[in-house]
């Protein structure tokens, strides 16, 4: 089963374009998490949130909780942001905070 | 402030072998996590740490132990190595409530 699932799985762009990255998953969750993967490995943690919508920089994820749905967006985007983004969420009354990821959504923006 | 560290970056093992997975942190962090990355998978939970002297097993414990050393320190270890764990291993932690911070992961290959 896979309880978050992430669209599109592979996303390519050019420079400047507005990029969105979708999230849908099945269970109640009291928090979700999107993290950011470098070409390298890295793994960064870009957001955490509950509900609404937070901001930072060119990254804006937003989440609807009745819907279970949450999305990543990128404007004014640029090679930089060339990277695999992951979305996770935490289960309500999960064990301790434990996260349970989708596969990501591996992008590519072209200058 | 280094963060997360892992040790080693790349390893490679004969079936069969054992070794340890060493990540420590220096973030006062109360939780630590263990996970495997496979390619088209997300990340999967192989054990947890809620606290020093506290593990719990996550999605694929099987063939891994682990030991809680201090605050500071979470090994993973493999016994008797199988090409089936062949995989990208990353060690997380967190403050309770809040991001997880990953370290750089150990790319080990069994063969």
């Amino acid at each position: 089963k896979n309880e978050v699932e992430q669209s599109p799985q592979n996303l390519t762009a050019q420079e400047g374009e507005f990029i969105t990255i979708n999230c849908s998953y099945s269970v109640g969750i009291s928090a979700l998490h999107w993290l950011q993967q470098h070409p390298g490995g890295g793994i960064v943690s870009l957001f955490m949130l509950s509900s609404g919508k937070k901001k930072h920089g060119r990254l804006i994820a937003t989440i609807n909780i009745q819907e279970k749905h949450s999305s990543l967006h990128i404007t004014a985007s640029h090679p930089r942001d060339s990277a695999v983004y992951i979305c996770a969420v935490e289960e309500d009354g999960g064990s301790q905070g434990n996260l349970i990821f989708g596969k990501g959504t591996k992008l590519s923006v072209k200058p | 402030n280094a963060g997360v560290t892992q040790t080693p970056k790349f390893q490679v093992l004969k079936t069969g072998q054992s070794m340890t997975l060493q990540c420590a942190q220096d973030m006062n962090h109360n939780s630590m996590y263990w996970y495997r990355q496979d390619p088209g998978m997300g990340l999967r939970l192989i054990y947890y740490s809620a606290s020093e002297g506290t593990t719990d097993k996550g999605e694929v414990p099987n063939g891994y132990n682990v030991s809680r050393l201090n605050k500071r320190e979470f090994s993973l270890r493999l016994e008797s190595a199988a090409p089936s764990q062949t995989s990208v291993y990353f060690c997380a932690t967190r403050l309770t409530g809040g991001w997880q911070y990953f370290g750089p992961g150990t790319r080990l290959t069994v063969t």
